[in-house]
């Protein structure tokens, strides 16, 4: 069936480091693949996306590629701040029946310290 | 994009009474979705609301325990009935658009502790 793995966390990571969160998946098709991030205390938001093989998102100094060879859509952040520490969420939507279902990853915990 | 608000934003119940979520979007969406979150875990989904149809539960999951209501476009109820503590979790609304869109918005969550 259709799955998504992530890395293992907590990420510890120093301010301005480069962060990189490993995703796989795999699925029947072609899904769409998303980051999702959750600040402590809060529900989710999307932080980027991409529907097609190729296609990078970004968002807020955050990127992904969308790699059907590696099925993998890793992210990476070029100088992280501690305002980004928070939960990552990779997460694909395969169709079910009518619709596609969101499956999510187990999420990576990222802390950022000064 | 539209905003989405739960009530109540986190409570601490008894065992063996029921909690009723409240979800809220301030725009007409077309699919709803209630997720829980156990501690320190991921998303698994409950179950999925449209309006003007019975909800659609997940394997696991079982309307007498969790009974949800989508009376109109913008508002879902999800009911955690005769709670014990395994039911401690976050839980969390979540809408589309419309079917053929993909991505999904998520509310803030409700925060359940039951003792």
């Amino acid at each position: 069936g259709n799955s998504v793995t992530q890395m293992e966390g907590p990420v510890t990571l120093s301010e301005e480091a480069f962060l990189t969160i490993n995703c796989t998946y795999t699925a029947t098709g072609y899904p769409s693949l998303f980051w999702y991030v959750q600040y402590p205390g809060e529900g989710l938001q999307l932080l980027l996306k991409a529907t097609k093989a190729d296609d990078k998102g970004s968002n807020k100094g955050f990127e992904a590629t969308y790699r059907k060879e590696t099925t993998s859509f890793h992210l990476e952040k070029g100088s992280v701040q501690v305002s980004d520490s928070a939960v990552y969420f990779c997460a694909l939507s395969a169709r079910k029946t009518s619709y596609d279902k969101v499956i999510f990853g187990p999420g990576t915990s990222l802390s950022v310290i000064p | 994009s539209a905003v989405i608000s739960q009530k109540p934003s986190r409570d601490i119940c008894q065992r063996g009474t029921s909690l009723t979520i409240q979800c809220q979007v301030d725009s007409q969406v077309t699919m709803m979705f209630w997720y829980r979150q156990q501690p320190g875990q991921s998303l698994t989904l409950i179950a999925t609301a449209n309006q003007g149809s019975e909800a659609t539960y997940e394997s696991g999951f079982v309307i007498d325990k969790f009974p949800i209501s989508r009376p109109n476009l913008t508002f879902s109820t999800l009911t955690v009935s005769n709670m014990s503590p395994e039911d401690s979790s976050i839980y969390l609304c979540s809408f589309r658009r419309t079917a053929s869109t993909d991505t999904q918005y998520f509310g803030p969550g409700t925060r359940l502790t039951v003792l």
